[in-house]
């Protein structure tokens, strides 16, 4: 079956500092969605990507989706304190439209240090 | 206010015992999820339902049951039949299938004592 990897597990930062999670899928994706979800908290959508190579910002986030369709990256710019959770990764295979297809990579947990 | 709400909080079940988790929600979306989550582990699929009277397993149905009477509402039963309940249990809805974003409830923490 389908298989989301995330990388890394986890991650401190210096507060300022940049941070990336990476997700890699065995199956080519009709699109991923990301998830934050704060600690002790429930995810939460942050976006969705569908097109094969897409770029999307949002602040200091930044979400890219791989030419294959097989991969994706979320970048944070100079990390604050609010940024803390775990960020969750979600893909669908081709074709699209099946709730039992999403699946979830594992997560990275982001600490930030002050 | 439009939303997904999940009850209790937190639960405690006795081995052997069954329980059910409340999941309603009044976003008028036509398909709900339940999510099994572990330490380090991210979500697990364990029942959706795209449409009323009418669900599907997921990847770890095996321990659990699920109803959906109505649009609003998709509980979830851990039976005893489920070798290791202890977990965080999060409820999901969507306006269908996975092209649309998925709203959570608050989650359900179940500790078997």
């Amino acid at each position: 079956g389908q298989q989301v990897m995330q990388i890394p597990q986890y991650q401190h930062v210096q507060e300022g500092e940049d941070f990336t999670t990476y997700c890699n899928s065995s199956t080519t994706l009709s699109n991923i969605q990301w998830y934050k979800q704060r600690p002790g908290g429930h995810p939460v959508f942050l976006i969705q990507l569908v097109k094969s190579g897409e770029v999307k910002k949002q602040k200091r986030l930044t979400f890219q989706f791989g030419e294959a369709k097989k991969n994706s990256s979320l970048h944070i710019t100079a990390t604050q304190t609010t940024d803390v959770g775990t960020y969750f990764c979600a893909g669908a295979p081709r074709p699209s439209g099946s709730a039992r297809q999403l699946t979830f990579g594992s997560g990275t947990q982001l600490t930030v240090l002050p | 206010d439009g939303g997904i709400t999940q009850s209790p909080k937190y639960l405690f079940r006795k081995e052997g015992q069954n329980v059910t988790l409340s999941c309603e929600q009044n976003l008028n979306h036509d398909a709900m999820y339940w999510y099994r989550q572990d330490p380090g582990q991210g979500l697990r699929l364990i029942y959706y339902s795209q449409i009323v009277n009418d669900f599907q397993k997921g990847d770890i149905a095996e321990g659990y049951s699920v109803s959906r009477e109505k649009k609003e509402s998709f509980p979830l039963t851990v039976t005893s039949a489920q070798k290791n309940p202890t977990a965080f249990y999060l409820c999901a809805s969507s306006m269908g299938g996975f092209s649309a974003e998925a709203f959570f409830g608050q989650g359900t923490r179940l500790t078997v004592v």
